[in-house]
């Protein structure tokens, strides 16, 4: 069955703190995201990528296909970094489908 | 900024009814998606649509889900007959190219659709 772990599920985090959510899967994939979920529901893109690092100001995702598990930090965080954090893939071969993960609820308190 | 517009925010509706929620992609993206969420779980593919016609749909999209772009702007999911079980947040997504390739997904801020 095509699907994506996340850990920790729920993570509580004082403000400054470093964090990380890991994110593993089990098949081949062309393409793995990383998204945010706001409180309110909405959903924005914060990565989408197939090999390598990327940053994105306080943000680094990376990803190792070979061991297919990719991870979010977060430096200096802030509680405005409070979201749901959600892993997706693409399954190789062209599909569409974007597979999602239950997401990690981050909480950054002051 | 550019972004994905959808309508109704939220729409309360009798089991049993017809419901269209309506979207207006980013204007340079080519491929379109619906995805929706029930209270508590993840999110799920229900389709994505290109050059006009659905490229990929999931076991949820059966014949009660219908999807098209009747004015080039606007991308609808209709919904026929509304179950109980339809009750869910249902997003729409556009991208320049395949989400599965090198596509970044760009959401709207979802329908929240409840039936009674």
């Amino acid at each position: 069955k095509n699907e994506v772990e996340q850990s920790p599920q729920n993570l509580t985090a004082q403000e400054g703190e470093f964090i990380t959510i890991n994110c593993s899967y089990s098949v081949g994939i062309s393409a793995l995201h990383w998204l945010q979920q706001h409180p309110g529901g909405g959903i924005v893109s914060l990565f989408m990528l197939s090999s390598g690092k990327k940053k994105h100001g306080r943000l680094i995702a990376t990803i190792n296909i070979q061991e297919k598990h990719s991870s979010l930090h977060i430096t200096a965080s802030h509680p405005r970094d409070s979201a749901v954090y959600i892993c997706a893939f693409a399954l190789s071969g062209g599909y569409q489908k974007v597979t999602f993960g239950i997401g990690t609820k981050l909480q950054v308190i002051p | 900024e550019p972004e994905v517009t959808q309508t109704p925010s939220h729409q309360v509706t009798q089991m049993g009814q017809e419901v269209i929620l309506r979207c207006v992609p980013i204007s340079n993206h080519l491929y379109f998606y619906w995805y929706r969420q029930i209270l508590g779980q993840k999110v799920e593919f229900l389709v994505s649509f290109y050059n006009n016609e659905i490229s990929e749909k999931s076991e949820i999209f059966d014949d009660q889900f219908s999807v098209e772009r009747p004015d080039g702007s606007n991308f609808t999911l209709k919904i026929r007959s509304t179950k109980l079980e339809d009750s869910a947040m249902y997003f729409c997504a556009s991208s320049v190219s395949l989400a599965g390739r090198t596509g970044e997904l760009f959401f709207g801020e979802g329908s929240r659709l409840t039936v009674l």
